[in-house]
């Protein structure tokens, strides 16, 4: 039974639009959510992060949302460049430490 | 300040034989935790050591596979008489504290990927 779903495996965004990715989790004692970006044959770089207190966290183009009523999770890019094409994981913590999900390939088109 | 070090890169090995995956944290990071990434699958939990003590090895099967972390040198995963499920791409974190713990997130090292022929 998965714990963190990413439902899109993959998404298509033109250059200079807004990518949207969600992710959704199960279990409301999850505290801390993160976003992995992935490049092929390397590994996960650690993106941005929010915790449980806050619903919003802004990192240059890259802004987190969290819905905690809704145990839901999402990833903004504004606006979307070729080098953010790559596969986003979506990682929350819990008792026993990180859980991803299976990532969704973000594909950015010129 | 290096990252997160896993070495080799690529491993090939025959059914039946050993893979031996190294990897050496962040300069100081003493907790690691390693991750194995399926065809197709997200990152799955393996084990989560600290030094010389494995901390939890729930994601870990049962059978064949193993880790340590050493108080000197890098830590370690080993399968023994790998099989071609074993195929996979192995990523070893470290973070400075506990995962769980407090607000911190875990660096990645770039990975090894294990083919078993």
């Amino acid at each position: 039974d998965q714990q963190v779903k990413q439902n899109s495996p993959s998404l298509s965004v033109q250059e200079g639009r807004i990518s949207i990715l969600n992710c959704d989790y199960t279990n409301s004692m999850f505290d801390y959510f993160l976003w992995y970006k992935k490049y092929p044959a390397e590994g996960p770089t650690f993106l941005i992060s929010i915790s449980s207190i806050k619903d919003k966290n802004e990192d240059g183009r890259f802004t987190v949302f969290l819905n905690k009523s809704a145990k839901h999770l999402s990833l903004h890019i504004v606006p979307s460049q070729p080098g953010d094409s790559a596969v986003y994981f979506c990682a929350v913590r819990g008792a026993d430490g990180l859980t991803f999900g299976k990532g969704t390939h973000l594909i950015i088109q010129p | 300040n290096a990252g997160v070090m896993q070495n080799p890169r690529h491993l090939v090995r025959r059914r039946g034989q050993e893979a031996r995956l190294r990897c050496s944290p962040m300069k100081g990071h003493s907790h690691v935790y390693w991750y194995r990434q399926l065809p197709e699958e997200g990152l799955k939990f393996m084990v989560y050591l600290q030094k010389e003590n494995i901390i939890d090895e729930s994601g870990m099967p049962k059978e064949r596979f193993s880790a340590e972390f050493p108080k000197e040198g890098p830590s370690i995963l080993r399968i023994q008489q790998v099989v071609r499920g074993d195929s996979a791409a192995y990523f070893c974190a470290s973070s400075p504290l506990d995962v769980t713990a407090i607000n911190t997130e875990a660096f990645f090292g770039q990975g090894t990927r294990l083919t078993v022929v």
